[in-house]
């Protein structure tokens, strides 16, 4: 079975331009979340939706968004491109079937963004 | 502001040996533990999972978890130099919502 798939693998941009990043789950599974990683750091929480609802939001500006669609994927948008928004962003899904599967995440390999 | 603070690293062990990693958390209604490996220029990877007090194992894994102290520690037993990357504290502190609090990590190098 195909794992968390996110694209693009790598993208540069420069400050002020606008990006958007895509995920496909798991099959199966219903629950997407996002993360961000900045070098040396841990991943840190952006969004979880759950059935195209959102489900948290992490402490990130109004310049974050995201939603997910009615085959589960997702796409995270930034607006107005910080230095400071340079990071891996992760992608994350899991299935919905008793707790100890239920909290089971699965990342992607992530998308590393280079804001110049 | 929900916190999970790690041991500062980065922590060199010789091939064979014990590693010990350990994790404290802020949050005291937190009911889910996570340890992620993640290798450099990979994804987090789950290794581990604990939710009750005491030790669980898996393979040369050893999670153990003392609520009333707020601490995880992760014990990885006769460590290979292919356990060498950094280990990542999670805590699910969003409840049904699963919302991770990650810390910073530990870097790990097992010389052979």
């Amino acid at each position: 079975d195909a794992g968390v798939t996110q694209s693009p693998t790598h993208l540069i941009k420069t400050r002020g331009q606008q990006v958007t990043l895509r995920c496909s789950p798991i099959s199966g599974h219903k629950s997407v979340s996002w993360y961000q990683q900045v070098l040396g750091q841990g991943p840190q929480f952006i969004f979880q939706y759950y059935e195209k609802e959102e489900r948290g939001r992490g402490n990130f500006p109004d310049r974050f968004s995201a939603r997910q669609f009615p085959n589960y994927s997702s796409e995270l948008n930034v607006n107005a491109l910080l230095l400071g928004d340079s990071a891996l962003y992760l992608c994350a899904s899991r299935s919905d079937r008793g707790r100890t599967t239920n909290e089971k995440l699965f990342f992607g390999s992530g998308t590393q963004l280079s804001v110049l | 502001q929900k916190e999970v603070e790690q041991n500062s690293g980065p922590l060199s062990v010789p091939e064979g040996a014990i590693a010990s990693l350990n994790c404290t958390y802020s949050d005291r209604v937190s009911q889910s533990f996570f340890w992620y490996r993640q290798y450099s220029g990979k994804s987090p990877e789950l290794i581990m999972s604990i939710y009750s007090n005491g030790d669980k194992e898996d393979g040369r894994f050893t999670a153990q978890l003392n609520k009333a102290s707020q601490y995880v520690s992760l014990l990885i037993r006769d460590s290979q130099p292919s356990d060498s990357a950094t280990y990542l504290c999670a805590v699910n502190s969003g409840g049904s919502n699963y919302k991770l609090t990650f810390g910073k990590g530990t870097l790990l190098t097992v010389n052979p």
